[in-house]
């Protein structure tokens, strides 16, 4: 089956610095996803790339789309204490009959010291 | 907040058992997914129905079943549970057709005795 590497697994970084991470597959995906969770509650939608080569921005988050369609980088520019949490690079892939299926990496869990 | 709902936020049940999770789509959403995470893990995909029925199946027995609402309410079923199922059950709704983009909910998290 599909399955996404994510490193790092885990980060330690000072309040003002930038932070990457990436996720390759071994498959082909539609769309890349990054989502980040915090402890007891689901994954929130950071950002979401649809075209190969896409480099899409969302305030201090920077992600983009490779080319192959096979890897995805996320960088967080000027860290904030708040950016503490895990982090999930997700692959959409259509998989026939009308099914959307959601493949997850392991997570980077990031900790930020002030 | 996404407008996804789950409950109840935790259960905690015995091996054996059969237990009953529901979620609540966002509004206008016509396809929901289940999701599996177990500690220090990310989501494993359960299923995912659209319009009422079943199109997607990850590696999960039977034993975990499925229903959607005509409200695109939605519920996930385990039968005979086991100690492994201990996890954070996730649900996740989307428009099929549209941008391809899942909204979660907070999940419940079900501890087996």
């Amino acid at each position: 089956g599909q399955q996404l590497n994510q490193s790092p697994q885990s980060m330690f970084i000072q309040e003002g610095e930038d932070v990457s991470m990436n996720c390759t597959s071994s498959s082909i995906f539609n769309t890349w996803l990054w989502y980040k969770q915090d402890p007891g509650e689901g994954p929130v939608l950071l950002i979401a790339l649809y075209k190969a080569g896409e480099l899409t921005s969302n305030g201090r988050l920077t992600a983009q789309f490779g080319i192959t369609r096979k890897d995805s980088f996320l960088n967080i520019s000027a860290s904030i204490p708040s950016d503490v949490g895990i982090y999930f690079c997700a692959g959409f892939a259509y998989s026939g009959a009308g099914s959307y299926q959601l493949t997850f990496g392991k997570g980077t869990k990031l900790s930020v010291i002030p | 907040e996404t407008g996804v709902t789950q409950s109840p936020t935790h259960l905690i049940k015995t091996r054996g058992q059969q237990v009953t999770l529901r979620c609540s789509s966002q509004s206008g959403h016509n396809t929901v997914s289940w999701y599996q995470q177990a500690l220090g893990q990310g989501p494993q995909f359960i299923f995912q129905y659209y319009r009422e029925e079943e199109n997607g199946r990850g590696n999960f027995p039977p034993r975990f079943s499925g229903l959607q609402f005509p409200n695109y309410s939605s519920e996930l079923n385990v039968n005979a549970l086991e100690l492994d199922d201990s996890a954070l059950y996730l649900c996740a709704s989307m428009y099929a057709g549209a941008t391809d983009t899942q909204y979660f909910g907070p999940g419940t998290r079900l501890t087996v005795l």
